[in-house]
């Protein structure tokens, strides 16, 4: 079963353009990771932000998460056609949770150079 | 830099035959997750392992899929018999973290095709 559900499924947008992509979940959760996989290999992680925090920065990248709205966004800035991949954000459920992290559809991004 | 290590990376294989897919985390992890990937999805969980022990196996199909970690570190996941819906990518990934979920580590993955 999938928890995160990302929006949009598939974005193309050309070189420097910013990426936005949202993803939400449905229970509470300890922390949401993102995730980007290359086509045909495994993923890579980008960034994790803990429940009690709003905002957190990494190089280009921008995630937000809003506990009562079940939401966060990933912000890719300046974007770049290497930046091609698929999009993965991943929730790791509330207290009493063994570790386990649900990850949902994705979003699929193609950069145009 | 370490890397968690899976093989084959490409498996093509006949239904009702058996497959075997090999992983080692990376030293020192020792949480060890399988996860099922169908073309255009997310990884979906198979089985947790903390250490040597299975810590969550709810969504693994036990009539015909098996796993083991029997030594707490390289794990092996096993289906007998392969049927069409089993082609997807298999990935493992490790943690050094457990209750507070931190960074997973994926391998490459394994890709299954079943004819």
């Amino acid at each position: 079963s999938q928890q995160g559900e990302e929006d949009p499924q598939a974005l193309s947008i050309q070189e420097g353009e910013n990426a936005t992509m949202n993803c939400s979940y449905k229970t509470s959760i300890n922390n949401l990771q993102w995730y980007r996989q290359n086509s045909g290999r495994g993923l890579v992680h980008l960034i994790l932000i803990r429940s009690n925090e709003r905002e957190k920065h990494s190089g280009r990248l921008r995630v937000t998460l809003d506990t009562s709205k079940k939401s966060s966004s990933l912000l890719i800035t300046a974007s770049r056609a290497a930046d091609t991949a698929s999009y993965f954000c991943a929730t790791d459920l509330g207290s009493g949770n063994t570790g386990k992290l649900i990850f949902g559809q994705g979003t699929t991004l193609q950069v145009k150079p | 830099e370490a890397e968690v290590a899976q093989s084959p990376r490409y498996k093509i294989t006949e239904k009702s035959q058996a497959v075997a897919f090999w992983c080692d985390p990376i030293s020192g992890h020792a949480t060890l997750y399988w996860y099922r990937q169908i073309l255009g999805q997310g990884p979906e969980l198979l089985v947790q392992f903390q250490d040597e022990s299975v810590v969550d196996d709810s969504q693994l199909p036990k009539d015909r899929f098996s796993a083991e970690r029997l030594k707490g570190v390289d794990s092996t996941l096993k289906i007998q018999p392969a049927e069409l819906g089993d082609s997807a990518m298999y990935l493992c990934a490790s943690s050094l973290a457990t209750w507070n979920t931190g960074e997973l580590f994926f391998g490459e993955g394994s890709r299954l095709t079943v004819l």
